[in-house]
């Protein structure tokens, strides 16, 4: 089957440590993509990557860092400056930049407590 | 700042009833319209998009309405079936990115 794979599905963690989220596709896609997901305010961009070893902030990058070492792999690491990171997280592809059809994974809800 | 504002938030329809979900924009640069649907616990799927120089588009029972003139564009669900019951998200494209809208759950009633 193709697709996107995020795991966990449900993360817990502690206030103040680091947790890196888990991102991979089979689609061959270039682009890659996290969002971030709050009731009641849709999907926020928080990295994109057009091609490997290259990835670009969107519009809620602070407190956030990811790599794109491997094509088929965008971790998504949030860090103990990130103020708010309990959210649902959702990773996307797309065959590549710019493209309106994104692919998405079943995301990751992270609670930290 | 939403780029795109989606409206209702929430909105309630019996079964065969036409649920209308609208957005809006400011943006003149945005070059695409798509409409993703999510369902509880997954991630969004694209439904239906639309370009600016088209004023409709149907795709079985999903049909966007778009006023270019207006910067406005609507998601109309005909014949909606309990099975419609979801998020659906408005977005706009531009520059390599998806701005979308805050989201509006639909609920079918049998």
């Amino acid at each position: 089957d193709g697709g996107i794979t995020q795991s966990p599905k449900y993360l817990f963690r502690k206030e103040g440590q680091n947790v890196t989220l888990s991102c991979e596709q089979n689609l061959n896609h270039d682009a890659m993509y996290w969002y971030r997901q709050d009731p009641g305010q849709g999907l926020r961009l928080i990295y994109y990557s057009q091609i490997v070893n290259d990835f670009q902030k969107g519009d809620i990058a602070e407190g956030y860092s990811v790599s794109r070492e491997k094509k088929e792999s965008f971790p998504l690491t949030v860090t103990s400056a990130q103020k708010n990171p309990t959210a649902f997280y959702l990773c996307a592809s797309s065959i590549r930049a710019g493209r309106y059809e994104q692919y998405f994974g079943p995301g990751t809800r992270l609670t930290v407590t | 700042q939403q780029q795109v504002k989606q409206s209702p938030q929430s909105l309630i329809v019996q079964k065969g009833g036409i649920p209308i979900i609208n957005c809006a924009y400011e943006n003149t640069a945005f070059d695409y319209f798509p409409w993703y649907q999510q369902f509880p616990g997954k991630g969004p799927a694209l439904l239906i998009a639309i370009r600016p120089d088209v004023s409709e588009k149907k795709e079985g029972r999903f049909t966007i309405s778009f006023n270019k003139s207006a910067k406005q564009f609507s998601l109309h669900i005909m014949d909606s079936q309990p099975g419609d019951s979801a998020t659906y998200f408005c977005a706009a494209s531009r520059d390599y990115k998806l701005s979308f809208g805050a989201g509006t759950t639909v609920t079918v009633r049998a």
